[in-house]
Parts: structure tokens; sequence; C-alpha cells
């Protein structure tokens, strides 16, 4: 049972690269979730979907952008990147209101 | 709105010594609340969740936490810490507004236990 998987693991793009941190997730939740975390902020939530084609964004929308064509897959992509958007990002997801959330292990991003 | 403070930054105590992991939290709704933890280098691990059920709920690996509505507290105990108990350990509320819920994170204690 893998849960959620998120890739790459660590990934150093240079500033105004695009590139998409891929998510999937085989549990069959309706929700899934980006999060970007910083030292010493805790978790800040980027976007959110409650299904396939569904999505919204979150407190720190800006600069990203997701898909959910199916309900396994969230990518999150960066449109041109940038130096503030150095930080580890984790994926969830969950089947509802008042579960927890099953995260993945993080993908590592700095941008040079 | 809600937010989450987590009050100590940082958290020591010696093996086999008591835990308090201190927070309290403001919400809008009936609150779902939680605790993950993250060892170094991973990601993020249910501890304990409270859903308006029992106020004493029992996690994994020996600790609790118990809701005190009147405090507005979640406070995360364990009887006696383990080395292996070293981590950072989050307190998250739960909006239940719309559709989804979204968490919202504190800032995280770091838990250091020593010899």
């Amino acid at each position: 049972n893998a849960g959620v998987t998120q890739t790459p693991k660590f990934r150093i793009p240079k500033i105004g690269q695009s590139m998409t941190l891929q998510c999937t997730q085989d549990m069959n939740h309706n929700y899934m979730y980006w999060y970007r975390q910083d030292p010493g902020m805790g978790l800040k939530l980027i976007y959110y979907s409650v299904g396939a084609g569904i999505t919204d964004k979150g407190e720190v929308p800006n600069g990203y952008n997701v898909s959910r064509s199916t309900t396994e897959d969230f990518p999150l992509r960066l449109e041109l990147a940038a130096p503030s958007q150095t930080s580890v990002y984790f994926c969830a997801s969950s089947p509802g209101l008042n579960y927890g959330y099953t995260f993945g292990s993080g993908t590592r991003l700095t941008v040079v | 709105a809600q937010s989450v403070t987590q009050l100590d930054s940082h958290v020591s105590v010696s093996e086999g010594t008591p835990v308090l992991l201190r927070c309290n939290y403001s919400s809008s709704y009936s609150p779902s609340l939680f605790w993950y933890v993250q060892h170094p280098n991973k990601g993020l691990q249910l501890l304990q969740k409270y859903t308006s059920a029992a106020t004493l709920v029992k996690g994994i690996n020996g600790f609790e936490a118990e809701f005190k509505k009147s405090e507005t507290s979640f406070h995360l105990t364990k009887p006696s810490a383990h080395m292996s108990d070293a981590a950072e350990y989050f307190c998250v509320v739960s909006d239940q507004a719309g559709t989804a819920s979204k968490l919202t994170f504190g800032t995280g204690t770091r838990l250091q236990v020593t010899l």
C-alpha cells in the first residue's frame, strides 16, 4: 500500500524555469492538498482539491498552479521558479471531513 | 478564522521523564484537532485526533492529548520520554467550513530527549 507518493524528492531549478511536482495517491481519497513548509513557519496551504476537476486556492497560491484530472493525481506546477519558492513541499490526501491527512514524504526544492 | 498557538518552540527533557507539549487553538466552529509528528527529513505522521468525542484521546507510541474547551487547549503528554520521541510536533486545527476540511498548522515544537 503506497499511500501518497511524491516525486521528485529533490529538485534544484534555476530562476525562471518551470517545473511540476508530482503527487499520486492510491487510497481513492477525494480530498488532496499541497502544502509548503518553511523553517519556523509550520505548513502553509497552497492549493487543495475536493475531487477530480475541482480545485481551489489556499493561503499562499501565488506563483503556483494545480490540476486534478483524476482522483489519483494532483500535480503542482511552478510557472516561473523564484528564490521565494525554495521550500519543502508536501502533498496530502484525506477521505473527508474530520479525518486526518496522509502525507507524502515531501519534495525539497531549492531555486538557484 | 482559526489559528493554533504552540506555546514552546523547543522542549528538552531527559529520557524517562514526562513530556508536555502545549497547544492553544482558536476556531469559529466546533473544531477537529490533531497532533502530527515529523522526524528529521521525514514526512508528517498523524499522532492524535480529536473530533468531539472523548476529551482524552490516546494516540500512538504512548502519547495522550486532552481537549479542554474551557481553556481552548489540546496539550500533548507522555508519561515517560524515549530517545526515539525526539522530533518536531505540530498541533493542527481543522476548519470544517465549506466542502473540504483545511488544516491550519502551528509553528511546531521541537522535542529534544537527552540521556
